[in-house]
């Protein structure tokens, strides 16, 4: 079966401090994988989604960047953390487009 | 663009009670739809869906219709529990573009109390 993780659960980062959360899949090979943020009161918003290593796309333009070392490996960065990136990052990855979508437990990111 | 319209927030309800959350859509050509769940403090589960007009999705209790001529995914139980209370997400398969990615809606707090 397959499983996908997420690390740290929780985040606590000053202004300014860089930023990476990790994203991994077990069980399955070649996913699309996904970053969503959840900020309180804004619903579900796409950062990046991901067809394959290397291969990322932006939803939104923001100081966030994302990248995929490896084919079950999703990493989200930011050199510079922003107050308004607080939130509730969640992974996601799906078998191809349009699929169902699996989420991870998300890690909860607050910059102070 | 493709979009997901879902009834405001919050809703209480009393154990037992009847649900609806109403959600609608806007998309060119034919796309999925989806029910997803948010438990407090977890990450979103897919709840049930639908890839085709009149197909009913159900789980848990949970229905919902997709109905074209309506554009709209509505989701219904009947007789909703205390463990029912949670964040709820309608969305869609979006392919506009080339791209590869669902559209969610606002999400739909709902509380039952026993």
């Amino acid at each position: 079966s397959q499983t996908i993780h997420q690390w740290p659960a929780t985040l606590v980062q000053p202004v300014g401090s860089p930023l990476s959360l990790e994203c991994t899949v077990e069980g399955t090979s070649n996913p699309n994988l996904y970053w969503y943020r959840q900020a309180a009161g804004r619903g579900l918003q796409l950062l990046f989604y991901s067809v394959g290593i290397g291969q990322i796309s932006s939803e939104v333009p923001q100081n966030l960047s994302a990248s995929r070392p490896q084919d079950r490996q999703f990493i989200l960065s930011s050199k510079k953390l922003l107050l308004s990136d607080s939130g509730f990052y969640l992974c996601a990855w799906a078998r191809g487009p349009w699929e169902t979508q699996y989420f991870g437990p998300g890690t909860r990111l607050l910059v102070l | 663009g493709n979009s997901v319209t879902q009834m405001e927030g919050p809703v209480t309800l009393s154990e037992e009670a009847f649900l609806t959350i109403n959600c609608t859509y806007t998309a060119t050509g034919y796309p999925s739809l989806f029910w997803y769940v948010q438990y407090p403090g977890e990450g979103l589960q897919l709840l049930l869906k639908a890839t085709k007009a009149d197909d009913k999705g159900s789980n848990k209790g949970f229905e919902a219709t997709y109905r074209k001529e309506t554009t709209s995914f509505h989701l219904e139980k009947g007789s909703v529990q205390v463990s029912d209370s949670a964040v709820y997400f309608c969305a869609l398969s979006d392919s506009q573009g080339g791209s590869e990615k669902l559209v969610f809606g606002k999400g739909t707090k709902l509380t039952v109390n026993p």
